[in-house]
């Protein structure tokens, strides 16, 4: 099925380290939700957009959703050891139910 | 439950043999999905369910793949004839509405890593 384009693919940051993924789409989207997910756990939702060009916070996460609605960005300020795991971007058209998943980030944080 | 629980959380089977993978979602929810999530992939939505009944099958790859939900509650996700390309985590997950479907209020399970060898 479709995919978002999530990137990048994988990443080995330092604890303390600032870190930023993203993903793109061909298509519009009218929701942009960001999951992580832990190894043996299913996803959890860390932050969801409604709203071209909005900006929301939760913690040390910020996530964007893109003017154009084809895409969105996740900024982790100060990575810590737990922050590691798969992030996953997903994204919703109107009402309809069905998300769309990118393929995920592999986040390495290094004491 | 507390969350969304799904059993076997592991299983191993030959190539051809069936499975039934089981899903039982939040209390009171009554939408209920089942993903598919395959090794370095992102999650492939698979079916939905309102109520009892599944508005949407779409995403369900071939007819060896076919999937029930009873009493507004528990589902049970079934393959036949198992094939090698079928082995993936299988999630599900529920929320408490459907149509008005809001993103965050979806919750998954913890999957069902099946392996089909």
């Amino acid at each position: 099925g479709q995919q978002l384009n999530q990137s990048p693919q994988s990443m080995f940051i330092q604890e303390g380290e600032d870190v930023s993924m993203n993903c793109t789409s061909s298509s519009i989207f009218n929701t942009w939700l960001w999951y992580k997910q832990d190894p043996g756990e299913g996803p959890v939702l860390l932050i969801a957009l409604y709203k071209a060009g909005e900006l929301t916070s939760n913690g040390r996460l910020t996530a964007q959703f893109g003017i154009t609605r084809k895409d969105s960005f996740l900024n982790i300020s100060a990575s810590i050891p737990s922050d590691v795991g798969i992030y996953f971007c997903a994204g919703q058209r109107g009402s309809n139910y069905k998300l769309t998943f990118g393929k995920g980030t592999l986040l390495t944080v290094n004491p | 439950g507390a969350g969304v629980s799904q059993s076997p959380s592991n299983k191993v089977t030959e190539k051809g043999k069936d499975v039934e993978l089981r899903c039982d979602p939040i209390s009171g929810h009554t939408a209920l999905y089942w993903y598919r999530q395959s090794l370095g992939q992102g999650l492939e939505f698979l079916i939905y369910f309102q109520g009892n009944s599944a508005p949407d099958k779409s995403g369900l790859p071939s007819d060896r793949f076919s999937a029930e939900r009873t009493g507004g509650s528990v589902s049970t996700l079934t393959i036949q004839r198992t094939q090698q390309e079928d082995s993936a985590v299988y999630l599900c997950a529920s929320s408490p509405q459907g149509a008005s479907f809001s993103g965050n209020t979806i919750y998954f399970g913890e999957g069902s890593w099946l392996t089909v060898v």
